[in-house]
């Protein structure tokens, strides 16, 4: 089944812990992205990439590393994560990068950060 | 930068009446428009997509939405509500020559009463 999946699908965790997101699809998709989505304000990019060892800043990427070192997976990292950054994440994917592609989405992962 | 408006955060709509989600955006230039539905606990679905071709666009579970340059509107509509379709549902817009950022609207719920 194609599918974009996320782990872990939720998490609890403490300030300055560092935790990562993992995102891997299985469509040899290019094309990965991460997002936030929070209350009022909808999802906001955090990074995306157009493929491996190629990534770049989305709108809200402070606080946030990624990597691309294999096509399929597309991991998020919080070095120190703080309370506001505590949201509902997702990764997508989509076949090739272009502005009219769609994009397939994990079913999220939800962070608590204390 | 491009802004994508969702008129009204929540919608109550009694099964077998109308739709009608409202979405508006501020692109001079005709973007890539799609619009996305999210069920409790899981990601976003495409429901359907505009890329310059037929104006009115026919999607996935009875929606429709239509582009309309002259408003800069995208709206989504659908004859009868069903109880499944109680979700939450984003526009969102790609600039026709982006890489493939995804700019969203904040989200409309959709309540469908019996």
């Amino acid at each position: 089944e194609a599918q974009v999946t996320q782990n872990p699908r939720y998490l609890i965790t403490v300030t300055g812990k560092k935790l990562t997101v993992t995102c891997s699809q299985n469509m040899n998709h290019e094309y990965m992205s991460w997002y936030r989505q929070d209350p009022g304000l909808g999802l906001r990019q955090i990074y995306y990439s157009m493929n491996v060892e190629v990534t770049d800043k989305g709108d809200v990427p402070e606080g946030y590393k990624v990597s691309r070192k294999e096509k399929r997976n597309f991991p998020l990292i919080l070095e120190s994560p703080s309370p506001n950054q505590t949201s509902l994440y997702f990764c997508a994917s989509s076949l090739v990068t272009g502005g009219n592609q769609p994009q397939h989405f994990g079913d999220g992962t939800r962070l608590s950060i204390l | 930068a491009q802004s994508v408006t969702q008129l009204g955060s929540h919608v109550s709509v009694s099964e077998g009446a109308l739709v009608l989600l409202r979405c508006n955006y501020s692109s001079s230039v005709p973007p890539y428009l799609f619009w996305y539905v999210q069920y409790p606990n899981q990601g976003l679905q495409l429901l359907l997509k505009y890329t310059s071709a037929a104006t009115l666009v026919k999607g996935i579970n009875g929606f429709e939405a239509e582009f309309k340059k002259s408003e800069t509107s995208f709206h989504l509509t659908k004859p009868s509500a069903h109880m499944s379709d109680a979700a939450e549902y984003f526009c969102a817009v790609s600039e026709s020559d982006s890489w493939g950022k995804l700019q969203f609207g904040a989200g409309t719920q959709v309540v469908v009463t019996p």
